[in-house]
């Protein structure tokens, strides 16, 4: 069980989007429509953005948007503010009630 | 709402066992369609799936950790809890307890509780 594969950092200005990707196997992200993507505020419990690779929890603006295409998932943060300033992860099922995380990507706003 | 908290020893002897319980409130942990589950983060690096286990006591392990992992159920203090076993420094951590859907999303995070393996 690998993790997934995530860019260290990534950044951008307010009102920007950038798109954060999160790469896997058929094993993981390519076999099942089960990608979740978690905020994470040093010191705070991750928060659940994603789930079922697009679907947005309530309460989570709709400028979080998900999307995969074969073993690539990736999450967009359209007009960037300063309090989506956080750790992102990306998880997928990965078989026998398993799931696998990404290593993290921090985002900067600028 | 849901709310689950860690409880355990911060600090744990090299070669003994790291023991955690996780409390759930505001809802109970005989509920089909879930399981609950550990998960951890080495200082600087990322999430870590450890294990999860349904109210049945059925458990599920990363196979990483197989060997040095037991996770079991209380149903009566609607607790779950982790073990493992001969721990070195690399199982320092914040140490998270989720609820999971049944495919492996954790929802619900407890805050985490920070353990550090040290003599």
């Amino acid at each position: 069980q690998s993790a997934l594969t995530q860019p260290p950092s990534a950044s951008g200005s307010p009102g920007q989007s950038v798109t954060i990707y999160c790469t896997g196997t058929s094993s993981d992200v390519g076999g099942y429509n089960y990608v979740s993507w978690y905020q994470h505020h040093p010191g705070k419990a991750p928060k659940l953005m994603i789930y079922e690779v697009s679907k947005r929890p309530s309460g989570v603006p709709d400028r979080f948007s998900g999307s995969k295409s074969g073993n690539t998932a990736s999450l967009t943060v359209s007009g960037l503010q300063a309090e989506d300033e956080a750790d992102y992860y990306c998880s997928s099922y990965a078989g026998g009630n398993m799931g696998v995380f990404g290593g993290g990507t921090k985002l900067t706003v600028l | 709402q849901l709310q689950l908290q860690e409880s355990g020893p911060g600090l744990v002897k090299p070669s003994e066992t790291l023991s955690l319980t996780c409390t759930v409130s505001g809802g109970s942990i005989n509920i089909n369609n879930y399981h609950w589950g550990w998960i951890r983060q080495p200082p600087g690096k990322g999430l870590e799936w450890i294990g999860s286990i349904f109210y049945s006591g059925s458990a599920y392990y990363n196979p990483s950790f197989r060997s040095r992992v037991t996770i079991f159920v209380d149903t009566s203090k609607n607790q779950f809890s982790l073990k493992l076993s001969s721990v070195t420094a690399a199982d320092t951590a914040v140490y998270y307890c989720a609820r999971l859907t049944m495919v492996a999303v954790p929802d619900y995070w407890g805050q985490g509780t920070l353990v550090t393996v040290s003599s």
